[in-house]
């Protein structure tokens, strides 16, 4: 078991658009597509903004869009809003020797500038 | 509205024993999955374990297997998840998250988190 990779750090301005990478193997990440996305603002319990690559939870916005190509998956914010300004985590499910578990990336802070 | 509100954490020597528990409201519990998932100060997350509806599927993280124990009471309304964790290390120490599955099955992702539990590993 091993840590996804994220950036650790990436920003932009209000009204852009950003993309967060999160690389795994082809054990992880290019296996399975159950890879989610959570958003955690200091001092605050996570939040699921995507779950199977690609869709939202019921009440998130739709200015978060999630994709997935070979290894890695990928977050989009559209639309930069100062409240977007947290971390954000990738998690992928993996399976291996009668064991299943998941796996995080090592988070990305995202400076809203 | 969904309620997870953990319990049992605490400052706890290193090589002993802690009890986890989630109590959980307001959802069908023996409908859902359930995890653990913590946080060391200032770190990221790590998923610790999982478990499915009704028990037949558990998973637990590297770092931990063998050391900790997954269990759920879905009998009696009891509605709780339980971690035991023996043998607690120094790297243990952190706020431990009860989370709900999004269905019954520990592949679907962590969709309601409680407020969290901390626990401290220190002689």
């Amino acid at each position: 078991q091993s840590a996804l990779t994220q950036p650790a750090s990436v920003s932009g301005s209000p009204g852009q658009s950003i993309t967060i990478s999160c690389s795994g193997t082809s054990s992880d990440v290019g296996s399975y597509y159950l890879v989610s996305w959570y958003q955690q603002h200091p001092g605050k319990t996570p939040k699921l903004i995507i779950y199977e690559g690609s869709k939202r939870p019921s009440g998130v916005s739709n200015r978060f869009s999630g994709s997935k190509s070979g290894n890695t998956a990928s977050l989009t914010i559209s639309g930069l809003q100062a409240e977007d300004e947290a971390d954000y985590y990738c998690c992928s499910y993996a399976y291996t020797s009668n064991n299943f578990f998941w796996e995080f990336g090592g988070g990305t802070k995202l400076t809203v500038l | 509205e969904v309620q997870l509100v953990e319990s049992g954490g605490g400052l706890v020597q290193p090589g002993r024993s802690l009890r986890l528990s989630c109590a959980a409201s307001e959802f069908t519990f023996d409908d859902y999955a359930m995890h653990w998932v913590r946080q060391a100060p200032g770190k990221g997350l790590e998923w610790v374990s999982g478990i499915s509806w009704n028990s037949g599927s558990i998973g637990y993280a590297d770092s931990v297997k063998g050391r900790f124990a997954i269990s759920r009471d879905n009998a009696n309304a009891k509605n709780s998840l339980f971690l035991q964790m023996n043998s607690l290390r120094p790297e243990d120490t952190a706020l431990y998250y009860c989370a709900k599955g999004l269905s019954s099955s520990t592949v679907d992702a962590f969709h309601i988190w409680g407020q969290g539990t901390m626990v401290t590993v220190s002689s």
